[in-house]
């Protein structure tokens, strides 16, 4: 089963340029986490926000929650062609917390 | 520091054939384990995690099977591999840190499996 899913599927945009993805998910959570994958290659856990946070923030990486409305966002100031990858939303399985479960992804491409 | 290890890489096996993918990790001990498997241009598919020794729980009902002989190795097998076996296969290990700590996952470099 599927629990958070990304919007969009793909998105373009030019060097500079701000890259906003957004993730919607169904049931209540302890946290959510934002993972990149270059292509053919294995994900990279970027950042994680509990539910009682509402903003987080990493280098050019900003990532708000929304409990209320069950959705998050990504957002990737000033992008750079290296930022080109496909971005996951996950959540927890379960209560227990013992395995994730991940959206389909955005893709970004970022050119320069 | 932790590594996680995954072989092969890439294999082209024939339908019907069994499969053996191979996951092992370094620098820590207990880890969560887990098998993904993202088919062309789609997301990450949870097909097994494992907590301990010989513990697995499946999450998808298909050929597939999942064994952890040791603490910190995983591995994925069919007895009899079909086309829709086909995609690239992610394992995965965490500590457990549950709650709002979240379980953060560390990935393999996968392996990228074609049934022809």
């Amino acid at each position: 089963s599927q629990q958070g899913e990304e919007d969009p599927q793909a998105l373009s945009i030019q060097e500079g340029e701000n890259a906003t993805m957004n993730c919607s998910y169904k049931t209540s959570i302890n946290n959510l986490q934002w993972y990149r994958q270059n292509s053919g290659r294995g994900l990279v856990h970027l950042i994680l926000i509990r539910s009682n946070e509402r903003e987080k923030h990493s280098g050019r990486l900003r990532v708000t929650l929304d409990t209320s409305k069950k959705s998050s966002s990504l957002l990737i100031t000033a992008s750079r062609a290296a930022d080109t990858a496909s971005y996951f939303c996950a959540t927890d399985l379960n209560q227990a917390g013992t395995a994730l479960i991940f959206g389909k992804g955005t893709t970004l491409s970022v050119s320069s | 520091s932790q590594t996680i290890h995954q072989w092969p890489a890439t294999l082209v096996q024939p339908v019907g054939s069994p499969l053996s993918l191979e996951c092992t990790v370094e620098g820590t001990s207990n880890p969560n384990l887990y098998w993904y498997r993202q088919a062309a241009g789609r997301g990450l598919q949870l097909l097994f995690y494992s907590v301990g020794i010989g513990q697995i729980s499946s999450e998808v009902p298909q050929n597939l099977s999942a064994s952890r002989p040791q603490d910190r190795q995983f591995i994925l097998s069919s007895k009899k591999l079909l086309l829709s076996d086909s995609g690239f296969y992610l394992c995965a290990w965490s500590v457990l840190s549950p709650g709002l700590s979240g379980n953060t996952i560390y990935f393999g470099e996968g392996s990228w499996l074609t049934v022809v």
